[in-house]
């Protein structure tokens, strides 16, 4: 079965600190990738998707995300974070079922420290 | 505004109750979802629905049950037969076509005593 793997469940960041969330995806065939975020009291949303071109992938707040295939990871970085970065993040692949039928990480909740 | 409105937020319930969480969306999505999410579980889909009067079982849907009946609603039933019902559920929606963005509610926090 498909699964999404994000290593690090709880990361604490220094303001202007650089940031790189680790995503593995288990599946062998073609794949689209997502990054959502939820920040404290609202709603979860898109911060980035990968179906196509460009492995590198640029989203909301200065987030990107590289695709890796043989690798099968689709890490988020962004180089200098900011307190109101504090959130907990989701990696997640469509499921075999396609048609938007998501597959979600456990979830990585980071803290930014001013 | 357009968005998905679930209620209610907070519901608690005695052991052996059905209780229906109630999701509303005004954004004339077709594809509708509910989703559990457990402390580092994620979110789990429970069912969904591509289109209305029809849905399909997500990975987690024992002791769930849905309906659509309308294009804008898709009311979730938490049955007793769920032995672990207590979680945060959360309802999204989704235009036509693929885009892989769901929409999501602000979430239902159920408590079972």
């Amino acid at each position: 079965a498909q699964s999404v793997s994000q290593h690090n469940h709880h990361v604490i960041l220094s303001e202007a600190a650089s940031l790189e969330l680790g995503c593995n995806y288990s599946y062998g065939g073609t794949v689209n990738l997502f990054w959502y975020v939820q920040y404290p009291g609202q709603h979860l949303q898109l911060l980035l998707k990968y179906f196509s071109g460009d492995p590198l992938v640029k989203g909301i707040k200065g987030f990107e995300a590289e695709f890796i295939k043989s690798k099968f990871s689709f890490n988020l970085r962004k180089p200098s974070v900011q307190w109101s970065d504090t959130a907990e993040y989701f990696c997640a692949v469509n499921g075999p079922g396609g048609y938007n039928k998501l597959i979600f990480g456990a979830g990585t909740r980071l803290a930014v420290h001013p | 505004d357009g968005g998905i409105t679930q209620s209610p937020k907070y519901l608690f319930r005695k052991e052996g109750q059905n209780v229906t969480l109630s999701c509303e969306q005004n954004l004339n999505h077709d594809a509708m979802y509910w989703y559990r999410q457990d402390p580092g579980q994620g979110l789990r889909l429970i069912y969904y629905s591509q289109i209305v009067n029809d849905f399909q079982k997500g990975d987690i849907a024992e002791g769930y049950s849905v309906s659509r009946e309308k294009k804008e609603s898709f009311p979730l039933t938490v049955t007793s037969a769920q032995k672990n019902p207590t979680a945060f559920y959360l309802c999204a929606s989704s235009g036509t076509g693929y885009t892989g963005e769901l929409f999501f509610g602000e979430g239902s926090r159920l408590t079972v005593l």
